[in-house]
């Protein structure tokens, strides 16, 4: 079964633009969370979408949003990128019966913000 | 704000010995409690889920649960230079849904 993928990998910004990250997630999982991962913060927790609903989100500035669509890829944005913005984007799905906490990263997008 | 604290590390053990990692948390709700491992440059992979009170074992690991104490904590028996990563502890938010809250992470460092 193919795991989660993310597109793109890498991706090079300069401060100002936007940027649009996408997730697909593991066939029949429903739920996809977003994850940024700095050296200094550890992973933390962007948001979580389920069946196209945002039901979770963490303390990020409005400029951070994001979307689910029905077949349950999620794309996440970020407008009037910043310096700090610099990270490892990560997205997580989750969902089978039984296991439904039980969270399968991506690859990540590795963001560099200039 | 619901934190889960761990000792950053690094933690380092020698090859065949027992690796301890601990992580404790604030959220007395939580009834869901994961341990990733996350190698340098890659994504964090699950390797242990446990719900109960007390011990959880897959193979080399042993994942502890104590809930009143709001401590879990990862047993890495036998331990090998390819254990070498960093182990994030993470737990569910009483809140309801999906809401993960990741600990920063133990480095361990296992030497041949």
């Amino acid at each position: 079964k193919a795991g989660v993928t993310q597109t793109p990998r890498y991706l090079i910004k300069t401060r100002g633009q936007q940027v649009t990250l996408s997730c697909s997630p593991i066939s029949g999982h429903r739920s996809v969370s977003w994850y940024q991962q700095t050296p200094g913060q550890g992973l933390q927790f962007l948001f979580e979408y389920f069946s196209e609903t945002q039901r979770n989100k963490g303390n990020f500035p409005g400029r951070f949003s994001g979307r689910q669509f029905s077949n349950s890829r999620s794309e996440m944005n970020v407008s009037t990128l910043e310096l700090g913005d610099s990270a490892l984007y990560l997205c997580a799905s989750s969902g089978l019966a039984g296991t439904a906490y039980e969270q399968y990263f991506g690859p990540g997008t590795r963001l560099t913000v200039t | 704000q619901k934190e889960v604290e761990q000792n950053s590390g690094p933690l380092s053990v020698p090859e065949g010995a027992i690796a301890s990692l601990n992580c404790t948390y604030s959220d007395r709700g939580s009834q869901s409690f994961f341990w990733y491992r996350q190698y340098s440059g890659k994504s964090p992979e699950l390797i242990m889920s446990i719900y109960s009170n007390g011990d959880k074992e897959d193979g080399r690991f042993t994942a502890q649960l104590n809930k009143a104490s709001q401590y879990v904590s990862l047993l890495i028996r036998d331990s090998q230079p390819s254990d070498s990563a960093t182990y994030l502890c993470a737990v569910i938010d009483s809140g309801g849904y999906q809401k993960v809250t990741f600990g920063i992470g133990t480095k361990l460092q296992v030497i041949p």
